[in-house]
């Protein structure tokens, strides 16, 4: 089946390092989505990416999704102690079946 | 408020009983979704329902049941024949599903340990 693999699955950085998370799908992609999940909280979305080599911004996060459409990144630069958590990636293969990544569980040192 | 909850927040359960995991939302999202997550590791779709009267089994649907019968709500049943189930539950909404992979709303999560 499916499998959407994230790594690495702990990173620790100290503030103002950068840190990046890879996804990488054993199959084709429509469009893969990020989500962050706060310690103690749930999940919440931050991005789409639809187009083969796709980049997207937000502030100090950049997201790319990779010309053949089976992998993606995230990136933060400078990193800040808000931005703790573990940040999934959630991948929708042409079948129309999506599935998790396992999370790369992010904590900064102050 | 429009948003999607989750009750209870700690449920604890002796082996052997059934209990039932609370989950609504006022978003009139047409799609509803059950996940596990246990510790460091992600999401596991249990089940998901993209219209009242009708669900489907995720890919870790063994020993839990669900029931749609009204749009707001998706309640969950862990039943005794699963076998480990302590774990985080997270209950999350959508527009649709109809082929693409829309942004999912998230609940609070409930906590079920076993006893």
């Amino acid at each position: 089946g499916q499998q959407v693999m994230q790594i690495p699955q702990y990173q620790h950085v100290q503030e103002g390092e950068d840190f990046t998370t890879y996804c990488n799908s054993s199959t084709t992609l429509s469009n893969i989505q990020w989500y962050k999940q706060r310690p103690g909280g749930h999940p919440v979305f931050l991005i789409q990416l639809v187009k083969s080599g796709e980049v997207k911004k937000q502030k100090r996060l950049t997201f790319q999704f990779g010309e053949a459409k089976k992998n993606s990144s995230l990136h933060i630069t400078a990193t800040q102690t808000t931005d703790v958590g573990t940040y999934f990636c959630a991948g929708l293969t042409n079948a129309g079946k999506s599935t998790f990544g396992d999370g790369t569980t992010l904590t900064v040192k102050p | 408020d429009g948003g999607i909850t989750q009750s209870p927040k700690y449920l604890f359960r002796k082996e052997g009983q059934n209990v039932t995991l609370s989950c609504e939302q006022n978003l009139n999202h047409d799609a509803m979704y059950w996940y596990r997550q246990d510790p460091g590791q992600g999401l596991r779709l249990i089940y998901y329902s993209q219209i009242v009267n009708d669900f489907q089994k995720g890919d870790i649907a063994e020993g839990y049941s669900v029931s749609r019968e009204k749009k707001e709500s998706f309640p969950l049943t862990v039943t005794s024949a699963q076998k480990n189930p302590t774990a985080f539950y997270l209950c999350a909404s959508s527009i649709a599903t109809s082929g693409g992979q829309e942004t999912q709303y998230f609940g609070p999560g409930t906590r079920l340990l076993v006893l």
